[in-house]
């Protein structure tokens, strides 16, 4: 069972360069979540989707794109790479978040993906 | 946006010492408190989800305490351990308003525990 995984793991990129990011869950999870860490700025939500083919913009979603084609698979894509999108991103699912539907269930989160851009 | 504070933003005591660390968030439209452990190189991992006011959850010597009519939960580590290094997070989920059915994250707790 490996739970939230995120590829790659670590990738370099020239500035206007695009790429994908997958995360992946096979914990049959509703909710999926991108979120982007940053020194002294904590975990920011980029974008969320709350079921396959579903998508929502979170606190900075500028400059990406996502998209829940699947249950199990949550893509994140930077369509052109800049400098201030050095981060490490990490994704997270979980049961759901709805109140009656077990928003008290907890997120698990990927091993993140070092991303930098030059 | 919503504001979830935590305080202190660090803190470094010794083996067997017992700490704590508190984290705020608005008192309308809550639904529930998430505390995650965070070890560097590695990702966050739940401790608590408390939902109901004056809650308390324990696991091991670690408990958490909720007061949601004003908006604080404490984090306790009894006896703390070289192994409680890790960086502690809240996170907010709002029931209401432009934020419903997210997590809004603290910027964390780092605790470094000396041997």
């Amino acid at each position: 069972n490996a739970g939230v995984t995120q590829t790659p793991k670590f990738r370099v990129l020239k500035t206007g360069q695009s790429m994908t990011l997958l995360c992946a869950q096979d914990m049959n999870h509703e909710y999926m979540y991108w979120y982007r860490q940053d020194p002294g700025m904590g975990l920011r939500l980029i974008h969320y989707s709350v079921g396959e083919g579903t998508t929502a913009k979170g606190e900075v979603p500028d400059g990406y794109n996502v998209s829940r084609l699947k249950k199990q698979n949550f893509l994140l894509g930077l369509e052109s790479a800049a400098p201030s999108q050095t981060s490490v991103y990490f994704c997270a699912s979980s049961y759901s978040s709805q109140p009656g539907q077990g928003a008290g269930q907890p997120q698990h989160f990927g091993d993140g993906t070092r991303l930098s851009i030059l | 946006i919503l504001n979830v504070e935590q305080s202190p933003q660090s803190l470094h005591v010794q083996e067997g010492d017992s700490t704590n660390f508190t984290c705020s968030f608005p008192s309308s439209n809550f639904y529930a408190l998430h505390w995650y452990r965070w070890e560097t190189a590695k990702s966050p991992e739940a401790l608590f989800v408390m939902t109901l006011n004056g809650d308390e959850k324990k696991k091991g010597r670690i408990s958490a305490t909720l007061n949601t009519k004003e908006g604080y939960s404490y984090l306790y580590i009894k006896g703390s351990q070289p192994e409680d290094s890790a960086t502690y997070l809240c996170a907010f989920f709002n029931a209401g308003g432009t934020s419903y059915g997210k997590l809004t994250f603290g910027q964390g707790t780092i605790l470094t525990v000396h041997p």
